[in-house]
């Protein structure tokens, strides 16, 4: 299976505050996509990050990427409360396949 | 910005009814895709769909599901008989182009919520 997993499952930080979020993936990979999915709506694509590529950058989203470990990371810098809702990493061409996702809480 | 839409957003069903989940994809797409959520459970790959054909399924989608195109611009996804164990979140996603290539990623609609009674 290619399914990326995340850790931590849930994060609690204050509003300001930095949090990051890993991935780890098992095969080889062209890309791998990060999601955000605010509680019970549909999934918000954030960031795609190509196999050659080592960090990417969206604004306060920080990805990075270590095809050796088969592992991402996802920074989000300065945090909102805006930022609640949980975090996925997709795998895979035709099929995605997602983690179960880590669930940030901004606390204002 | 354009974006996936779905309709309805919510839909209650007795077990065994036949459901239609409908879809709108982002007009210039080419790729279309089901998947579903269970509460508190992973995003699960269904379906996928190119060229008015299937072009990948799970071991999820089975003879209880199918798919369809049915003008230029829906796609749908029908369940012919529910069970109660497809209440679930369903997302219907489309993308310019498969992995691979550019444009590969995959827009999300906002879902719909079944429940199965």
């Amino acid at each position: 299976s290619q399914q990326g997993e995340e850790d931590p499952q849930a994060l609690s930080i204050q509003e300001g505050e930095n949090a990051t979020m890993n991935c780890s993936y098992k095969t080889s990979i062209n890309n791998l996509q990060w999601y955000r999915q605010n509680s019970g709506r549909g999934l918000v694509h954030l960031i795609l990050i190509r196999s050659n590529e080592r960090e990417k950058h969206s604004g306060r989203l920080r990805v990075t990427l270590d095809t050796s470990k088969k592992s991402s990371s996802l920074l989000i810098t300065a945090s909102r409360a805006a930022d609640t809702a949980s975090y996925f990493c997709a795998t895979g061409g035709n099929q995605f396949y997602f983690g179960t996702g880590t669930s940030l809480t901004v606390i204002p | 910005e354009p974006e996936v839409t779905q309709t309805p957003s919510h839909q209650v069903t007795q077990m065994g009814q036949e459901v239609i989940l409908r879809c709108v994809p982002i007009s210039n797409h080419l790729y279309f895709y089901w998947y579903r959520q269970i509460l508190g459970q992973k995003v699960e790959f269904l379906v996928s769909f190119y060229n008015n054909e299937i072009s990948e399924k799970s071991e999820i989608f089975d003879d209880q599901f199918s798919v369809e195109r049915p003008d230029g611009s829906n796609f749908t996804l029908k369940i012919r008989s529910t069970k109660l164990e497809d209440s679930a979140m369903y997302f219907c996603a489309s993308s310019q182009r498969p992995s691979g290539g550019h444009q590969e990623t995959q827009y999300f609609g906002p879902g719909t919520r079944l429940l199965v009674l």
